[in-house]
């Protein structure tokens, strides 16, 4: 892998299911993020992770939670899907410690909840 | 609060030069992002700008940042039908330690 891998890249999910989106990273990359992309809103930042261990809460945490047991793995999980969680999400790192903020973003994941 | 704001929308003719900008609120940022996302793909950081540069240029792409009014601007030249993508720019804040993002600038170009 080199950069940012999120499983699957789309999928399509009855209401009410539970559903995990998967995000791994190989920079060794202290910080992690997911983003929910929407038309004519933007990036709105779900979770985010400043260091294994921890997390935070974004713009749009309900619905949504995350963990960080490791520095590599930044999993999201929909509890029980709705519609209005139909989107793109993104996941992103970034190495805080380097000076340079920028992040690195995965190719996403397109769920469609029905 | 942090605020960062781009038009949603630009056209121009193949072989022009574009200028994207945007505004920002946040006095603190250090740094600032151009980053570019192609249809059906993640952001892919296309440039960036410390916050005591006024210029930065990389090949065909200009970043001018006018810190007194909070004004950054990125000019792509001779633009390609290739460069039809969304543009966000991004501030990095020292007091949110995150990126805040616009909410993208759609280029069309016209062949």
């Amino acid at each position: 892998i080199a950069g940012i891998t999120q499983a699957p890249t789309s999928q399509i999910l009855a209401a009410g299911r539970r559903m995990t989106l998967r995000c791994t990273q190989d920079m060794r990359h202290n910080a992690m993020y997911w983003y929910r992309q929407d038309l004519g809103l933007g990036l709105r930042l779900i979770h985010y992770s400043n260091t294994a261990g921890t997390t935070g809460k974004g713009e749009v945490p309900d619905g949504y939670s995350v963990s960080r047991a490791n520095t590599d793995d930044f999993p999201l999980t929909l509890a029980s899907a709705v519609p209005s969680q139909t989107s793109v999400y993104f996941c992103a790192s970034s190495d805080s410690g380097r000076g340079n903020y920028g992040y690195t973003f995965g190719s996403g994941t397109r769920l469609t909840v029905v | 609060g942090e605020d960062v704001e781009q038009s949603l929308f630009l056209s121009v003719r193949e072989g022009d030069s574009s200028v994207i900008n945007c505004t920002y609120t946040d006095s603190s940022s250090t740094y600032l992002y151009w980053y570019k996302q192609e249809p059906g793909a993640g952001l892919q950081l296309l440039t960036y700008i410390f916050s005591n540069m006024d210029m930065k240029q990389d090949q065909r792409l200009t970043v001018l940042l006018n810190k007194k009014d909070k004004h950054l601007s990125l000019r792509i030249a001779d633009t390609q039908t290739g460069d039809s993508a969304i543009y966000f720019c991004a501030e990095y804040g020292a007091g949110s330690y995150q990126l805040t993002f616009g909410k993208g600038t759609k280029l069309s170009v016209i062949p």
